[in-house]
């Protein structure tokens, strides 16, 4: 069964940083892309960026390039998110995504990571 | 980047209604569009990709039709699980946008 299993919940002040993740299970986790995605509250989806496992071939929307950092770990299957200064704008729910090879497609995601930054 | 639209940006309608949703991107992206479902506090599901081909376990009520542009998901007869808000998605070049999402509630 495939599985994407994010870390939890996170709550920091401005100027914090962060780094949350989404492991992979069930699947070759070298061969598909994994995304992420941004949902600000009471709002739509947002594409922030690719990863490729295998060779971390990375590829970021221009909104969010220098803003995140996308990441992945072969040997744990795992992905990772990292903000190096955090916004309260960056407060959102953050889902993780399988993409397929060619067409990147979401097929399955992860549960989300709820970010919370307030002071 | 490329612009996604939908119309209408919410809907209401009742259990047996036919609903059509219109997704349109700003130039021509083939058939490499996806559709998602996302219901209230969950994680959003894909419904359909290459804009007609149903995900494995998606009901058949649901389809989709169009290329280049213009883009439409019809739910042939709506059912109470149905009501969530609807994504189509891009994935022609990157960044691969999202549509602003279309809400169908009850009516």
């Amino acid at each position: 069964e495939v599985q994407l299993v994010q870390s939890g919940a996170e709550v920091k002040e401005p100027g914090e940083s962060l780094k949350i993740s989404c492991k992979g299970s069930g699947y070759s986790f070298n061969n598909y892309w994994i995304g992420w995605v941004r949902q600000m509250p009471g709002k739509g989806l947002d594409w922030m960026g690719i990863i490729h496992p295998d060779d971390s071939d990375t590829r970021y929307s221009p909104s969010f390039r220098g803003q995140v950092t996308i990441s992945a770990d072969k040997s744990s299957t795992t992905a990772y998110l990292q903000w190096r200064s955090l916004r309260a704008s960056d407060t959102a729910i953050y889902y993780c995504a399988r993409g397929g090879n060619p067409t990147v497609i979401f097929d399955y995601w992860g549960q989300g990571t709820l970010v919370t930054v307030s002071s | 980047d490329i612009q996604m639209t939908q119309s209408p940006s919410s809907l209401s309608a009742s259990v047996g209604d036919r609903v059509t949703i219109t997704c349109r991107a700003s130039q021509g992206i083939t058939n490499s569009l996806a559709w998602y479902q996302q219901k209230p506090g969950k994680v959003p599901k894909l419904l359909l990709y290459a804009a007609s081909g149903l995900e494995g376990g998606v009901p058949s009520r649901f389809s989709g039709s169009g290329s280049g542009t213009d883009f439409t998901l019809t739910i042939s007869s709506l059912q109470p699980e149905d009501f969530a808000t609807y994504y189509c998605q891009q994935y022609y070049s990157i960044p691969h946008t999202f549509g602003p999402g279309t809400k169908v509630a009850i009516k």
